[in-house]
């Protein structure tokens, strides 16, 4: 069974600051997503990384696939309140997605 | 509107009296499959479904039942529910190859109380 380890588990921060969020595996992986959580709902997606060594950017959300297609980072610059949710790493071989154990991210105003 | 559909949304029961949580998708999509959450534990996968027919154990898969008779229709069939069934399930739908990067849309979630 492949395994996903997300870190923080926890995360609080303010208003304004920056935060990085780790997911690592000793597998490799075909492809690498991240979504994103709020309280009763279903996970939606932010964005999939396929090529070792990927960045993505989405406004103030960074993403970045490792060399080795093992480990994935997501960087927030100036963190708002509306980015207060659970983040969910997935990795991916062809049928099955395996999610890490996610990373709820709290930001106060 | 793209959509993925669970029913019952909230459902509390009794050890041993069968069930049955209903998925629909109307995204034509080939790929269908079931998670639990659980605090501490994560999303865990309990079955999925590469098309009509075509099912698959996920890693949790222990009491649980699935069928595929239509491509739109994914239903989670608990035949004798048990009190550490008792966790929020999600449905998800996606193009066949999620692992190749192909977007799961995932539906609201259905929370079960097995007492």
């Amino acid at each position: 069974t492949q395994l996903l380890e997300q870190s923080p588990q926890f995360l609080s921060i303010q208003e304004g600051e920056n935060l990085t969020v780790y997911c690592n595996s000793s597998s490799v992986f075909s492809s690498l997503q991240w979504y994103r959580q709020e309280p009763g709902e279903g996970p939606v997606l932010l964005v999939t990384v396929v090529t070792g060594g990927e960045v993505k950017k989405l406004k103030r959300l960074t993403f970045q696939f490792g060399d080795a297609r093992k480990d994935s980072s997501l960087h927030i610059t100036a963190a708002q309140p509306g980015d207060t949710g659970l983040y969910l790493c997935a990795g991916g071989s062809n049928y099955k997605l395996t999610f890490g154990k996610g990373t709820l991210l709290t930001v106060n105003p | 509107e793209a959509q993925v559909t669970q029913n019952p949304r909230y459902l509390i029961t009794v050890t041993g009296k069968k069930l049955t949580v209903t998925c629909s998708q109307n995204m034509n999509h080939e790929y269908m499959s079931w998670y639990r959450q659980d605090p501490g534990l994560g999303l865990r996968q309990i079955y999925y479904s590469m098309n009509v027919e075509v099912t698959d154990k996920g890693d949790v898969p222990e009491g649980y039942k699935v069928s595929r008779k239509e491509k739109r229709n994914f239903p989670l069939i608990l035949e004798s529910p048990s009190p550490n069934q008792t966790s929020l399930y999600f449905c998800a739908s996606s193009k066949p190859l999620p692992g190749q990067g192909d977007e799961q849309f995932f539906g609201p979630g259905t929370r079960l109380t097995v007492l």
